[in-house]
C-alpha cells in the first residue's frame, strides 16, 4: 500500500456522462498530482494542485477539471466523456510543491471505460 | 516540446540474465532523473534516481547510468528474475515526464 488511495477502482460509463474520481495523498504530503495513461501509452501529466492551489498544469482537456479539497483530497471530474477518454487515470502525491527526493507516490489508479 | 523517450518498447531476457532498459532525453537543462517499475494493474513505483551531477548510481541490483553528453540515461538490472517483468518508464523533472515505457519480459 502506497498510501495514496483512489476510488474508485473500476469505473464504466457511457459516452457524454461525467464522472468524477477521487485521490487521498500520503498522509502528509500536501501536492497532488493526476496523470492519464492509456493502452500502450506513457504517463501523460494532467494537472498539480498543492495545498489546494493549481500550481501546474499538463496536457489537460477542457472537459476536464480537478479541485484540492481543505483537508487535501482531491478530484478529478471529467464531463462529456467520448470513447477516447477510457484510460488509467492516476493520482499521486508528495510532500511540498516540487518534486522532492524519490519522485512522486503513486496511487493504484482509476480504470475509466467509457462504453 | 520537451520529452523523453525509450529506444525499445519491448525486452525479453532469460531469467538470470542481465537486462539493459534504455531512455534518450531532450532537455539539457534537465538535472534530476527517476526510473519507475510499473507492474500490472497498479501504479509506478520508485526504483532509483539519479542527479545529474552523477554519471552512475546503484542500488540493489539496478544501476543507473547517465551520459549527458549524448542525453541517454540506462537502467541496468542485474540477475532478472521473473518479478522484473513489468514496464519501466524514465522520467525527468518537471512535473515528471515520463517515456512511454519499455516493457520487460523475464523468461524462465
Amino acid at each position: 500500500d502506497s498510501g495514496v488511495t483512489q476510488t474508485p477502482k473500476h469505473l464504466i460509463t457511457a459516452t457524454g456522462q461525467r464522472v468524477t474520481l477521487r485521490c487521498s495523498p500520503r498522509s502528509g504530503d500536501l501536492s497532488v498530482y493526476w496523470y492519464q495513461q492509456s493502452l500502450d501509452q506513457g504517463l501523460q501529466f494532467l494537472i498539480q494542485y498543492y495545498n489546494g492551489e493549481e500550481r501546474a498544469k499538463g496536457n489537460i482537456l477542457e472537459r476536464f477539471s480537478a479541485q484540492q479539497f481543505p483537508d487535501l483530497h482531491s478530484e478529478l471530474n471529467l464531463s462529456s466523456l467520448e470513447l477516447g477518454d477510457s484510460a488509467l487515470y492516476f493520482c499521486a502525491s508528495s510532500a511540498g510543491p516540487g518534486l522532492g527526493t524519490r519522485g512522486y507516490t503513486f496511487g493504484s489508479g482509476t480504470r475509466l471505460t467509457v462504453v | 516540446g520537451e520529452s523523453v523517450g525509450l529506444h525499445l518498447p519491448t525486452l525479453s531476457v532469460q531469467e538470470g540474465d542481465n537486462s539493459i532498459i534504455n531512455c534518450a532525453y531532450s532537455n539539457s537543462a534537465s538535472d534530476y532523473f527517476i526510473w519507475y517499475k510499473q507492474e500490472s494493474g497498479k501504479g509506478p513505483q520508485f526504483i532509483i534516481d539519479i542527479r545529474s551531477n552523477m554519471d552512475k548510481r546503484q542500488g540493489q541490483r539496478v544501476t543507473v547510468l547517465l551520459n549527458k553528453t549524448v542525453k541517454h540515461l540506462s537502467l541496468q538490472i542485474a540477475a532478472t528474475q521473473p518479478g522484473d517483468s513489468a514496464v519501466y518508464f524514465c522520467a525527468e523533472i518537471g512535473p515528471l515526464v515520463f517515456g512511454k515505457g519499455t516493457r520487460l519480459s523475464v523468461i524462465a
